[in-house]
């Protein structure tokens, strides 16, 4: 089935950094979320992106949908500590019965040096 | 509002046993999901459901059934569990179709671990 490709799958920068994650996928998608799990925690939602070309922000956070919308990228500004944990994107598709399955990237762990 | 709660949150079985996850939710989502989540291999989606009575095979279904006899609890049984099904598992819940009601939420997981 289709994949959504995440990369890098490991990322560690100095507090103070900053740090980007890319969502790739051969087809086109319909949306984009994104999801933040901290280390023993479960996934948060963070945001969705439906538009092509579309930019969010929240903080210190940049959400970006490609203008072909077959990619997404999150970028942090100046990590800090509490950035922590595992990003993940995952494709919002429909399925029978109007639900909506997600798809998710393994996603890119992130650690912050202090 | 206690959101999604999950139990139990810890379990060990031996190769062959069966058990029972129960996942709650007081939000009043229509839709609810289990999941796996496996290291370096995101989440994947064992089964879901679009409300009481129903419920659909997600991306890895086998060795796993579900049943949703109440809209709020969704239930992920295991007949004769194998230790590839050592794993965290997540059910979320989601308030139920339209653009702007798309957000899951998650629990807090079940860690499992079959010898």
């Amino acid at each position: 089935g289709q994949q959504v490709m995440q990369i890098p799958q490991y990322q560690h920068v100095q507090e103070g950094e900053d740090f980007t994650t890319y969502c790739n996928s051969s087809t086109t998608l319909s949306n984009i979320q994104w999801y933040k799990q901290r280390p023993g925690g479960h996934p948060v939602f963070l945001i969705q992106l439906v538009k092509s070309g579309e930019v969010k922000k929240q903080k210190r956070l940049t959400f970006q949908f490609g203008e072909a919308k077959k990619n997404s990228s999150l970028h942090i500004t100046a990590t800090q500590t509490t950035d922590v944990g595992t990003y993940f994107c995952a494709e919002l598709r429909f399925s029978s019965g109007s639900a909506r399955q997600l798809t998710f990237g393994s996603g890119t762990q992130l650690t912050v040096l202090p | 509002n206690a959101g999604v709660t999950q139990t139990p949150k810890f379990r060990v079985l031996k190769t062959g046993q069966s058990m029972t996850l129960l996942c709650a939710q007081d939000m009043n989502h229509e839709y609810m999901y289990w999941y796996r989540q496996d290291p370096g291999m995101g989440l994947r989606l064992i089964h879901y459901s679009v409300g009481e009575g129903t419920t659909a095979k997600g991306e890895v279904p086998d060795g796993y059934n579900v049943s949703r006899l109440k809209k709020q609890n969704f239930l992920l049984g295991l007949e004769s569990a194998a230790p590839s099904q050592t794993s965290v598992y997540f059910c979320a819940s989601q308030l139920g179709s339209g653009k702007t009601y798309n957000e899951q939420f998650f629990g807090p997981g079940t860690r499992l671990t079959v010898l």
